[in-house]
């Protein structure tokens, strides 16, 4: 199975901030690469599909990047609504493996 | 609108069997292309991807749980069920199910899960 890591585990900060998350896979996984939004007790929200294509009803806010093992999902301007847990998924293989999420907690 | 909503057993014993139940609204498992699949969070851990099937009944499973696991669909309820046997504490977990969309951009196609149930929380214990 490929591995996915992400990083930071947990990131702290500030409404208004921007901030980025990074999401490093153990092969090549071209640009099958996606992101989901979770908070707790509710279901979890795809936020970016193939690295960098924005989900319908998603903030412009949220942006994708990368190709290959490197990608990274970046909030511009953080809303006090965006903090939740943030998983990366890779879409290259069945089964498709999830990153082990990170935590972005108000400051 | 499409919804997806799980339910089962809130408590279980161990070594019992689990069976979830996802009722699917708004899309048919019947037409060509639905996916639905069961992914689980156990209490502070990540996302685990755990079965797949397609509207043709191919099934996927993922490998370590393959021997535990069982997943079905009842068309004409338009829902699909996922067994797990042998229940273990460590199974203790909230499980969602969700719909996996397809983005075709010929020869690639982007798989993801575009709608999810509020998921339903297990817990294993005697």
């Amino acid at each position: 199975d490929i591995q996915m890591t992400q990083s930071p585990s947990s990131l702290s900060a500030s409404v208004g901030d921007r901030i980025s998350i990074t999401c490093r896979a153990s092969q090549n996984i071209d640009n099958f690469l996606n992101w989901y939004q979770h908070k707790a007790g509710t279901a979890p929200k795809l936020l970016i599909y193939a690295a960098s294509s924005l989900h319908s009803g998603v903030p412009s806010r949220f942006s994708g990047s990368g190709f290959g093992k490197d990608f990274t999902l970046t909030i511009s301007s953080l809303q006090p609504e965006d903090f939740a847990t943030y998983y990366c998924q890779e879409s290259y293989t069945n089964p498709a493996s999830f990153g082990q999420g990170t935590k972005l907690e108000i400051k | 609108q499409v919804t997806l909503k799980e339910s089962g057993p809130a408590l279980v014993k161990p070594t019992q069997t689990l069976t979830l139940t996802c009722t699917l609204s708004g899309f048919s498992l019947s037409n060509t292309g639905t996916r639905v699949t069961w992914i689980r969070q156990t209490p502070g851990k990540a996302l685990e991807w755990l079965a797949r099937i397609d509207w043709n009944d191919e099934k996927y499973y993922a490998a370590s749980l393959k021997t535990r696991l069982t997943i079905s669909k009842a068309t004409s309820t338009n829902q699909v069920v996922l067994t797990m046997t042998n229940m273990d504490p460590v199974d203790t977990a909230t499980y969602f199910c969700a719909r996996i969309w397809v983005d075709e951009r010929p020869p690639r196609y982007y798989f993801y899960m575009d709608v999810w149930g509020q998921g339903t929380r297990v817990t294993v214990s005697s």
